[in-house]
């Protein structure tokens, strides 16, 4: 199996663009996290879905986020407008036991100028 | 909701000597907990975890142990060596994991 893949894996957008994320789970896993990782932070979950149906989006931060799961194999994560306080690390995992041993993508290096 | 403390946030140590890193947390419901290890510019990665009903598991150099009555838990390098460089996350999870602040390890050669 591949692992969890995201793109892309580098984003610089100017302010007020939208962004969009993807991520594409471990095969066969039927959990699926966004975490946002930045210095002053660490590891924040932003939202996680079960079986497709998000479960906790308690820690997207604004209205801006948005985050969605068509199918068990794909998720994306959208951002708009973007702002420079965005930039970030965004990091996606997949589980298969509920929400036991996250197996989390390569994640994306965004860059809101 | 959970909420995981991680210390030291830097740690320098011998190669071939002991790292030991710490973190508590404040839910008495969380039943699991996982050592993530994040190489520089790397994804974390899952080293060890151990469930509520265990108070310690090894696994060659690392071990981990867990006190419930007093809810902190540690990691435990025995023997480092210069990969074991790295920052270190531990995780706490009741309905969903939350993730210490992170120990950033170094080992000096």
């Amino acid at each position: 199996d591949a692992g969890v893949i995201q793109s892309p894996r580098h984003e610089v957008t100017e302010m007020g663009q939208e962004v969009t994320l993807r991520c594409k789970p471990i095969s066969g896993h039927n959990s699926l996290f966004w975490y946002r990782q930045t210095m002053m932070r660490g590891l924040e979950l932003l939202i996680y879905f079960n079986n497709n149906v998000p479960i906790d989006d308690s820690g997207m931060p604004e209205d801006r986020f948005s985050a969605k799961m068509p199918n068990a194999s794909f998720s994306t994560l959208k951002i708009q407008p973007s702002e420079p306080r965005d930039s970030a690390v965004y990091f996606c995992a997949s589980s298969d036991r509920g929400r036991e041993k996250l197996f989390f993508g390569s994640g994306t290096q965004l860059s809101v100028l | 909701g959970e909420n995981v403390e991680q210390h030291p946030s830097t740690l320098s140590v011998q190669e071939g000597d002991s790292a030991v890193i710490k973190c508590t947390y404040s839910d008495s419901a969380s039943n699991y907990f996982p050592w993530y290890k994040q190489e520089l510019g790397k994804r974390p990665q899952l080293i060890i975890d151990i469930r509520s009903n265990v108070g310690e598991k090894k696994d060659q150099r690392i071990a981990v142990t867990l006190n419930k009555t007093a809810k902190h838990f540690s990691l435990h390098i025995t023997e480092t060596q210069p990969e074991d460089s790295a920052v270190y996350f531990c995780a706490a999870r009741e309905e969903k994991l939350t993730f210490g602040t992170g120990t950033r390890l170094t080992i000096i050669p």
